[in-house]
């Protein structure tokens, strides 16, 4: 079945950097995108920004643009989000979302990281 | 950026009972809005694409509607199971964006 899998719990000191991985299973990677979505402790749902698997083409989320790195290994179906100069406000839990690209849904999701930034 | 505004932000109901939720989009989006559901720590989980079209092994219970700027997630004869917040989400356009969430709570 289609399945996402990331990388376990992380703890940042701030200004640090982190990187979570996204590992894809059960579907042609390259066919399909990653959005990647965080949510804050008891907060909604924000959109950070999308990869294509295919050609590696990016769109951010405006108020990540220099933070945030997207970016895919083909050879072992692995999407991966890096953000630099970590704040306290970074908190949050990390969702990849399988996603078509354009105007599409996401679906299935992964199952979440929980990053943390504390001094 | 599209905002999208969701009613109520809170619900307790009743098992059996029918719940809907409204979605309303700050400009015209077309059918490009989904619905997610999402239970306590566990990941979203797709309900509802392109406003009405259901997915599979989703519960015949759940629907959508609307298109333009308002929408509607309708929950018939509710389930102690569909505890959970729910969250609209359009495509439409760049950056992609969600709703604030609505949380069921089942008395």
């Amino acid at each position: 079945q289609v399945q996402l899998v990331q990388s376990g719990a992380e703890v940042k000191k701030p200004g640090a950097s982190v990187k979570v991985s996204c590992k894809a299973s059960g579907y042609t990677f390259t066919s399909y995108g990653i959005s990647w979505v965080r949510q804050a402790p008891g907060q909604g749902l924000e959109w950070m920004g999308w990869i294509s698997a295919y050609n590696g083409n990016t769109n951010y989320a405006q108020k990540l643009q220099g933070r945030v790195t997207m970016t895919t290994d083909t050879s072992t179906s692995t999407a991966y989000m890096e953000l630099r100069s970590l704040r306290s406000d970074d908190t949050a839990v990390y969702y990849c979302a399988r996603d078509l690209g354009g105007d599409n849904w996401f679906d299935p999701w992964g199952q979440g990281t929980l990053v943390t930034v504390s001094s | 950026e599209i905002v999208l505004t969701q009613s109520p932000d809170f619900q307790s109901v009743t098992p059996k009972e029918k719940v809907t939720i409204t979605c309303r989009a700050s400009q015209s989006i077309g059918s490009s809005l989904h619905w997610y559901q999402q239970k306590p720590d566990q990941s979203p989980k797709l309900l509802i694409k392109y406003a009405s079209q259901s997915i599979s092994g989703v519960p015949s219970r759940f629907s959508g509607s609307g298109s333009g700027t308002d929408f509607t997630l309708t929950i018939n004869s509710l389930e102690a199971e569909d505890a959970a917040a729910y969250y609209c989400h359009q495509s439409s356009s760049l950056p992609y964006t969600f709703g604030q969430g609505t949380k069921l709570e089942i008395k």
